[in-house]
């Protein structure tokens, strides 16, 4: 297996326009998880699936992000509008349930000026 | 909430040493999962090694071991023979095993190998 893949690996964006995040999860991975790591906050919980469904998306400002998983292989986290304070490494992971760790992607650099 | 502490945010070793990074953690449940991550200048989250919370043998990975206290909930890694190529931002991690399935992280601590 190729791992979990992300895309794009960098994007700069202007300010107010829409971001659009891309993850492909380990096949038979039952849970999705994206986080946005940022040196103040760390690796902060954005939101998770478990089998397609949100299971937790608390972490996650509604008004402009929002996230979907149409099937069992793919994933995206939107951000519209995008602003400064978005800037931060998105990291996509899949994982089984259990004793297991997560696999991560290898993340993505977003920087909105 | 359970939240996870690693209270070292720098640490720095000499080339063949031995160096141990400490975490902590605070929970209510009983039966949970405890991880190391490293991430190196890639930026890739590589998992080191995982410590089952009703195993009381502690966890070992070649170089790596870990320091598993429940009691205390204590989470400590010690890297012996320290490496170059282990110089990385290290997390320490929390998975429940009940509902939440998501995993908290601490803040980091940054491991500098000196040659």
């Amino acid at each position: 297996d190729a791992g979990v893949i992300q895309s794009p690996r960098h994007e700069v964006t202007e300010m107010g326009q829409e971001v659009t995040l891309r993850c492909k999860p380990i096949s038979g991975h039952d849970y999705l998880f994206w986080y946005r790591q940022t040196m103040m906050q760390g690796l902060e919980l954005l939101v998770y699936f478990n089998n397609k469904a949100v299971m937790d998306d608390s972490g996650m400002p509604k008004d402009r992000f929002s996230a979907k998983m149409p099937n069992a292989s793919f994933s995206t986290l939107k951000i519209q509008p995008s602003e400064p304070r978005d800037s931060a490494v998105y990291f996509c992971a899949s994982s089984w349930r259990g004793p297991v760790g997560y696999t991560f992607g290898s993340g993505t650099r977003l920087t909105v000026v | 909430a359970q939240t996870v502490t690693q209270s070292q945010p720098e640490m720095s070793v000499q080339e063949a040493e031995t160096v141990t990074l400490s975490c902590t953690y605070d929970t209510s449940e009983s039966d949970y999962y405890l991880f190391w991550y490293k991430q190196p200048p890639s930026r890739q989250m590589i998992l080191v090694i995982r410590q089952e919370a009703y195993k009381q043998q502690n966890a070992t990975e070649n170089r790596f071991s870990v320091n598993f206290q429940k009691a205390a909930k204590s989470f400590s890694l010690k890297i012996s023979d320290s490496q170059l190529g282990d110089a990385a931002m290290y997390f320490c991690a929390y998975r429940s095993a009940y509902n939440n399935n998501d995993m908290r992280f601490g803040a980091g601590t940054r491991l500098t190998v000196k040659p």
